[in-house]
């Protein structure tokens, strides 16, 4: 079984902070993407990466970056939390090719910024 | 306009009903789509694929209308365990084969 995991189920943080979202998946997966889910609005996607070291903007990058230093782990950084950036955020993998149709996502991080 | 348009819902029908949702996708140059299931405060799963001829697993089946850029799920015989959001999703390739999500149909079946 694909195994998608997110370092926080729930995270607090208060405006300005720096905040690190972690995700890890261990199937090898080429493909990582992050995501978030706001009610009225769907799952939207902030950035993917198809390899190490790289990097694509999803359609609202603006307030974000992420790392991608090792294939298995991709990270979500807010450089100055708003409380805007208040969501659900959700981290995904697939594989390549074929298999890159199917999506798996890890439990999510619920963000509350003060 | 949204990629990926769909009735919110929400649908509640009692068991063993049959329930249908709808979904629209902007983007002609679409060419994989699925259905996802997301539960309350969980992840989304995949569901199924849809594929161009349509196609059945168990008591859901997917429909794919290109010419009207329609995709369908119906869900027969209703359980209370089918309870969930089901997410319309599309990938196209001229957008670097990113995957737009519609917002979601809450279906609650009712005992």
């Amino acid at each position: 079984d694909v195994k998608v995991t997110q370092s926080s189920r729930y995270l607090v943080k208060r405006t300005g902070e720096k905040v690190f979202l972690e995700c890890v998946q261990d199937m090898d997966h080429e493909n990582m993407f992050w995501y978030r889910q706001d009610p009225g609005l769907g799952l939207r996607l902030i950035y993917f990466s198809y390899d190490v070291k790289m990097k694509e903007k999803g359609d609202i990058p603006e307030g974000y970056s992420v790392s991608r230093e090792k294939k298995e782990r991709f990270s979500l950084i807010l450089e100055s939390a708003s409380t805007n950036q208040t969501s659900m955020y959700l981290c995904a993998s697939s594989a390549s090719g074929r298999a890159a149709d199917t999506q798996y996502f890890g439990p999510g991080t619920r963000l509350t910024v003060l | 306009r949204k990629e990926v348009e769909q009735d919110p819902g929400p649908f509640n029908v009692p068991e063993g009903a049959t329930v249908a949702f709808n979904c629209t996708y902007s983007n002609s140059a679409s060419q994989s789509f699925f259905w996802y299931r997301q539960d309350c405060r969980k992840e989304p799963k995949l569901l199924m694929s849809v594929y161009s001829s349509g196609n059945e697993d168990g008591r859901f089946t997917a429909q794919l209308n290109r010419a009207s850029q329609y995709i369908s799920l119906l869900i027969r015989d209703s359980k209370l365990s089918d309870s969930a959001t089901y997410l319309c999703v599309v990938r196209a390739s001229n957008t670097g084969n990113q995957f737009y999500f519609g917002t979601g149909t809450s279906l609650t079946v009712i005992p």
